[in-house]
């Protein structure tokens, strides 16, 4: 497998629900990062780990919480969210900043 | 500030015209890298090409071509002889040597090309 890989690429979850997001990269890239895409929006930068580390979170609500817990895997877990954060989540990794992403299919998130 | 603009939000174009695609960026560092991405409608940004600040040579790969021009903070994209398989949205971005591992994207273009 190559790649950065996404489960699921689809999900759709009422506003009470417990559920996670989960990335997978087998290039040996030290950085992950989501990102949320929602319709006629850019890319909202999220979240990015570097060696296991949180580095960056862009004032993004705790019903949103991520997880690394190695550098091939970042997870994204989600409560109580709200419509609003019906989105396409993607994830991406790199191993540097002089080097491209690389980004999974992402998941298209749908709240009830 | 690290900072992509892409102006055009949409380009509607007829298969086999030329069609270029803005990015105005803007740093300050002196060393930086510009990328520019293709998101189909299936969803996976796919990395096209990348330019370091220190290289403003131009470059082609087949249909795609890519402008660098410093004195004017552009790295604009051209595709010649446009297909339908070229509809998507594009997107530019950039990191810098004091951006840690952080990348900035423009809004993006959606371009159509219409059969």
């Amino acid at each position: 497998e190559t790649g950065v890989t996404q489960t699921p690429r689809h999900l759709v979850m009422g506003m009470t629900n417990k559920k996670s997001l989960k990335c997978e990269q087998h290039l040996g890239h030290n950085a992950m990062y989501w990102y949320k895409q929602s319709a006629k929006k850019p890319l909202e930068l999220m979240f990015v780990y570097s060696l296991e580390e949180r580095v960056e979170n862009n004032s993004v609500p705790s019903r949103f919480s991520p997880e690394c817990p190695n550098s091939s895997h970042l997870f994204l877990h989600l409560h109580t969210l709200q419509p609003e954060d019906s989105a396409l989540y993607l994830c991406a990794s790199s191993s540097s900043y002089y080097q491209p992403q690389h980004f999974g299919d992402g998941t298209r998130l749908s709240i009830l | 500030a690290q900072k992509v603009t892409q102006a055009q939000t949409e380009i509607s174009v007829v298969e086999k015209e030329d069609v270029t695609l803005d990015c105005v960026y803007e740093t300050r560092d002196t060393t930086y890298y510009l990328f520019w991405y293709k998101q189909p409608p299936s969803g996976e940004l796919v990395f096209l090409i990348r330019r370091n600040s220190f290289d403003e040579q131009n470059e082609i790969s087949g249909r795609y071509s890519w402008n660098f021009q410093k004195s004017t903070s552009s790295f604009n994209f051209t595709i010649t002889a446009s297909q339908v398989v070229d509809s998507a949205v594009y997107f530019c971005a950039l990191s810098g040597a004091n951006t840690g591992n952080q990348f900035y994207f423009g809004t993006g273009t959606s371009l159509t090309v219409i059969p």
